[in-house]
């Protein structure tokens, strides 16, 4: 198994451009999770999924987006990057919601300029 | 706001010490608690577990908890420089539904010195 896999690696923005991170999982998990970690900081919950077609708000959705039409995979959209959305992002997937082991992805490293 | 905390450091452990890392969290419908190490840009593992009150052992790591002071501690026992790394802290089980949503704390970071 892959486990969860994010694409691209690294990415430069220009303010005002809009890009989708990738992120699979081959694990038949149920939930899946977009966090962001800046510099020094835990990780802040962007949006979540519990399956193919429903999705939620986490604690810092503004200027982002998702959808969830399969259950391997969760893009995140930025829309009109900022300097505020620089960042690295972890896709994270778990079996089940409450008390179950979520598993990261490697990260994206973003930097909006 | 439900939150988790967490002394950044650095906590600095002499190699073979016992390092010990705090977390306290404010909201009481927390049910699971999850401490995850992070290496220098890698992402997150996870370490342990822990759901009930008191201790739960895995090899040389001890997670603690009291739900009654709303504390969370993570015992490292025989320190070794391989664990040199930011432990971060997570709550969840909170809130309506079975959403699995985590709130972390900011991570401290071990360093130990050979």
């Amino acid at each position: 198994n892959a486990g969860v896999t994010q694409t691209p690696k690294f990415r430069i923005l220009k303010i005002g451009q809009s890009m989708t991170l990738q992120c699979a999982q081959d694990m038949n998990h149920n939930y899946m999770y977009w966090y962001r970690q800046d510099p020094g900081m835990g990780l802040k919950l962007i949006y979540y999924s519990v399956g193919a077609g429903i999705t939620d708000k986490g604690e810092v959705p503004n200027g982002y987006n998702v959808s969830r039409s399969t259950t391997e995979d969760f893009p995140l959209r930025l829309e009109l990057a900022a300097p505020s959305q620089t960042s690295v992002y972890f896709c994270a997937s778990s079996y089940g919601g409450r008390g179950d082991t979520q598993y990261f992805g490697p990260g994206t490293r973003l930097t909006v300029l | 706001q439900k939150e988790v905390e967490q002394n950044s450091g650095p906590l600095s452990v002499p190699e073979g010490a016992i390092a010990s890392l705090n977390c306290t969290y404010s909201d009481r419908g927390s049910q699971s608690f999850f401490w995850y190490r992070q290496y220098s840009g890698k992402s997150p593992e996870l370490i342990m577990s822990i759901y009930s009150n008191g201790d739960k052992e895995d090899g040389r790591f001890t997670a603690q908890l009291n739900k009654a002071s709303q504390y969370v501690s993570l015992l490292i026992r025989d320190s070794q420089p391989s664990d040199s790394a930011t432990y971060l802290c997570a709550g969840g089980g909170h809130g309506s539904g079975n959403t699995g949503k985590l709130i972390f704390g900011q991570g401290t970071t071990l360093q130990v010195k050979p």
